[in-house]
């Protein structure tokens, strides 16, 4: 078990609605990014926060959007549902050392929030 | 941009047999390599790392060598268990972004008795 801890673990929305999913970083670790994982596939980089501010983003549009608290935990908000949304969310924390690369092997994932949008 | 290849499945081996999953990426620069495991309802535990060229990342019986003239990262495990039956994760990390992941597309394993 890894010390990451996402809410809630299901989740079922409909089209057009809004969606906020939360993650609860390892102990420790001042980095969480958050993953999309749909269904047959591997996980998608969405985006990173480091200091409470987005650091580096994947290719998802701007209604894909976070935060993290001075705890470091994290939310991830989804805007105007779309039936394509459906998937599991994975968020991972690490630890980033200033401007120098974080000890790689400490990326730690939570189980996941799987959303389902009807 | 950077992406990784690596074969379709599922894969069914019965146990103690030997096991290749494949994968190739494309990078800029030279990147860190990784195999993640998926058990069923979980999240992805890393099973093994290679960091530089010729390196050999091993655990649990699993092993994986970065090649780069092949730009390859095939796990192997010479004796498969049942228990090793999982959704197997090739990614690479961005040399410009040690923290950004690029995922395979998962190789599900099957080990039957």
């Amino acid at each position: 078990e890894t010390g990451v801890t996402q809410s809630p673990t299901h989740l079922i929305k409909t089209r057009g609605q809004q969606v906020t999913l939360r993650c609860s970083s390892q102990s420790g670790h001042n980095t969480v990014s958050w993953y999309q994982q749909a269904l047959g596939q591997g996980p998608q980089f969405i985006f990173q926060y480091y200091r409470e501010e987005e650091n580096g983003r994947g290719n998802f549009p701007p209604r894909f959007s976070g935060l993290q608290f001075p705890n470091y935990s994290s939310e991830l908000n989804v805007n105007a549902l779309e039936l394509d949304d459906s998937a599991l969310y994975l968020c991972a924390s690490s630890l980033t050392l200033g401007t120098l690369a974080a000890d790689i092997e400490k990326l730690f994932f939570g189980s996941g929030t799987q959303l389902s949008v009807l | 941009g950077d992406s990784v290849t690596q074969m379709e499945g599922p894969v069914t081996l019965s146990e103690e047999a030997f096991l290749t999953i494949n994968c190739t990426y494309t990078a800029t620069g030279y990147p860190s390599l990784f195999w993640y495991v998926q058990y069923p309802g979980e999240g992805l535990q890393l099973l093994l790392k290679a960091t530089k060229a010729d390196d050999k990342g091993s655990n649990k019986g699993f092993e994986a060598t970065y090649r780069k003239e092949t730009t390859s990262f095939h796990l192997e495990k010479g004796s498969v268990q049942v228990s090793d039956s999982a959704v197997y994760f090739c990614a690479l990390s961005a040399v410009y972004n040690f923290n950004k992941f690029y995922f395979g597309s998962g190789t599900k394993l099957n080990v039957k008795p």
